[in-house]
């Protein structure tokens, strides 16, 4: 297990297109979240799984922005109808329980670029 | 409302000297604080949490309630210091962290 994978590693799409990003956590991870980054800002929460259960959304996530866990392993998060608004890093974590003593493990991210 | 503050955007530092990157919280809850580093070209990785109180790389960071801070401090900056520094607070059982806009700690040789 080499961690959290996600993929690509970037996008530029132009506006208006639909995307798909995909995360892969670390496979004993119950709990998988996405959050989004944008210059000079912290990361922000977008939304989170335990198991397959999408538990929360944050206000952020328009109906434009749909996310997955399909039987609990890899996660989607698609973006529909793309603006230059949602040029970002978008960013996975995975984590055992609500923490754990580890805290999150990140992937790399996903850099998407709207034009 | 549910915050955390970092007001310094760029904090340069030469090698030896200390270093103390501030973080402010608002929470009506219990908090639960950590930072996370960035190093240039990797991923964000947990630096150290406030419920564990221990040194890493010779950082450490007391939750300080009466004045809702979280700074993080090392006595001596060495120049593999230099990267992004995030604190968050965890909300509820959730997991999820809010985090702070970040710092930059360049240190110089």
């Amino acid at each position: 297990d080499t961690g959290v994978s996600q993929d690509p590693r970037h996008k530029i799409t132009k506006r208006g297109q639909n995307v798909t990003f995909r995360c892969d956590p670390i496979s004993e991870h119950n709990r998988l979240y996405w959050y989004r980054q944008t210059l000079g800002q912290g990361p922000e929460f977008l939304t989170y799984f335990q198991n397959e259960a999408q538990l929360e959304k944050s206000r952020l996530l328009s109906d434009r922005f749909s996310a997955e866990r399909p039987k609990g392993s890899f996660s989607t998060l698609e973006i529909q109808r793309t603006e230059q608004g949602d040029s970002a890093m978008y960013l996975c974590a995975s984590s055992l329980g609500g923490q754990g003593l580890y805290g999150y493990t990140f992937g790399s991210g996903t850099r998407l670029t709207v034009v | 409302a549910q915050r955390v503050t970092q007001p310094e955007k760029l904090l340069s530092v030469f090698k030896g000297a200390p270093v103390e990157l501030k973080c402010n919280y608002s929470y009506s809850g219990s908090p639960e604080l950590f930072w996370y580093v960035q190093y240039s070209r990797q991923r964000l990785q947990l630096l150290l949490r406030h419920i564990s109180r221990e040194s890493i790389k010779g950082f450490t960071a007391d939750l300080n309630k009466g004045e809702t801070s979280f700074h993080l401090k090392k006595p001596f900056a060495q120049e593999e210091d230099s990267a992004m520094y995030y604190c968050a607070l965890k909300i509820g059982n959730t997991g999820k962290l809010i985090f702070g806009q970040g710092t930059t700690l360049q240190v110089k040789p």
